[in-house]
């Protein structure tokens, strides 16, 4: 079975610009949440989806978005970049509803602001 | 904010040494996860412990619960060089009635051949 697939792999770009990131789940897997990680401030969740729907959202601002598609894969965008939102962005899922079965994590997006 | 902290920050080790990392969280939980990062890799998956079980075995891995304390162990026995990572402990509790899943700052463990 394929792994959770993250692209691009690395990303470089200009303050102001926007980005738009894609995470393919493991087949099966309905749920799909995203973190922002950082030397700074760790791991930091981002939103979850299940079944295209946002189920949960952590403290970023309304400049991340994002949303899942019918088949399960799900995008996330992060609109007029700052500095401070260089991160690797760690997309993961998982086949239930629930935190008892375990995520499985993409090898990430290093995004680069400049 | 964090929910888990773990301790040490940093462990360095030879090989063959026995490795403890701690985790500490601050409101009740449904379960606490164990997960390895490898430097610029996503988070693997180790050991799942529910709230009801103290303690729990895979492989050279000994995970235990206290949850009158509120912490919980990893054990890594018999270390090899492969095992040098950053480990990380996450809860799943319920934060502004939404469940959540939440990370600590991590453990960055050297293992010297």
């Amino acid at each position: 079975k394929a792994g959770v697939t993250q692209t691009p792999r690395y990303l470089i770009k200009t303050r102001g610009q926007q980005v738009t990131l894609s995470c393919s789940p493991i087949s099966g897997h309905r749920s799909v949440s995203w973190y922002q990680q950082t030397p700074g401030q760790g791991l930091q969740f981002l939103f979850e989806y299940f079944s295209e729907t946002q189920r949960n959202k952590g403290n970023f601002p309304g400049r991340f978005s994002g949303r899942q598609f019918s088949n399960s894969r799900s995008e996330m965008n992060v609109s007029t970049l700052e500095l401070g939102d260089s991160a690797l962005y760690l997309c993961a899922s998982r086949m239930a509803s629930s935190y008892n079965s375990p995520l499985h994590f993409g090898n990430g997006t290093r995004l680069t602001v400049t | 904010s964090q929910q888990g902290e773990e301790d040490p920050q940093a462990l360095s080790i030879q090989e063959g040494e026995n490795a403890t990392m701690n985790c500490s969280y601050k409101t009740s939980i449904n379960n606490l996860q164990w997960y390895r990062q490898n430097s610029g890799r996503g988070l693997v998956h180790l050991i799942l412990i529910r709230s009801n079980e103290r303690e729990k075995h895979s492989g050279r891995l000994r995970v235990t619960l206290d949850t009158s304390k509120k912490s919980s162990s990893l054990l890594i026995t018999a270390s090899r060089a492969a095992d040098t990572a950053s480990y990380f402990c996450a809860t799943d509790n319920i934060i502004q009635g939404a469940q959540k899943l939440v990370f600590g700052q991590g453990t960055r463990l050297t293992i010297n051949p």
